[in-house]
């Protein structure tokens, strides 16, 4: 089983939509919890920490499940903009796992 | 400026041979990785060096070697080149462990090695 699983996508949504992404991690000592963006042809970039309580950064709502080892990304509004992969990172033992990413597709 | 600069951005070479990325930092960081970007995006750590201390070294051939000459430069070098060596690599840096939320590696833009 992989650390960090995602649905590799692509979600093909219409502006305006609302689209969530999971994410599932193995390892239940695991602390931290992100969501990095990366473009097409581009490095990977924070979008956001997760944090226990769940979280929100203006469009995007975070949320973690420790007891389901489950992590969910969700974006309101959708603008063509948001159009990249997102991927769900996990901090083990000294490094960060990234998950293979969900393609989000935004059309007009 | 650049934070984290990588070079080259493409490298295209044949089987066997041996080639160098060279990566620096100008962000004050003690942490440095190199990550693998394969084909089907699965981007997987490589090494990890801490103030030039190699401190993460997965299961990765000993044809690849990092060298950190200081804490602001990671270099990796491939001998011995293969056809499953082409993949993007990226350089990226951090600091260690402040908080155990810290989670923002900062990537170069990547080097896309073709192996032919």
């Amino acid at each position: 089983r992989k650390e960090v699983e995602q649905d590799p996508g692509p979600f093909n949504v219409p502006e305006g939509a609302t689209v969530a992404f999971n994410c599932t991690y193995s390892n239940s000592a695991s602390q931290s919890f992100f969501w990095y963006r990366q473009d097409c042809r581009k490095e990977p970039k924070l979008l956001m920490s997760v944090y226990s309580s769940g979280n929100e950064d203006g469009r995007f709502t975070a949320q973690l499940n420790r007891a389901s080892q489950y992590i969910s990304l969700l974006i309101r509004d959708s603008k063509l903009s948001d159009s990249a992969t997102y991927l769900c990172v996990v901090r083990g033992f000294q490094k960060l796992v990234f998950g293979t990413g969900t393609r989000l597709l935004v059309s007009p | 400026d650049t934070a984290v600069s990588q070079t080259p951005k493409y490298l295209v070479t044949q089987m066997g041979n041996d080639k160098s990325i060279k990566c620096e930092q100008n962000l004050g960081h003690d942490t440095m990785y190199w990550y693998k970007q394969d084909s089907k995006k699965f981007l997987k750590i490589m090494f990890s060096y801490n103030n030039k201390e190699l401190i993460i070294n997965e299961t990765v051939p000993n044809r690849f070697s990092p060298k950190s000459p200081d804490k602001a430069h990671l270099n990796l070098h491939i001998n011995s080149l293969e056809l499953g060596d082409s993949a993007v690599y990226f350089c990226a840096s951090s600091h260690r462990g402040t908080s155990k939320n810290t989670g923002e590696l900062f990537f170069g833009e990547g080097s896309r090695l073709t192996v032919l």
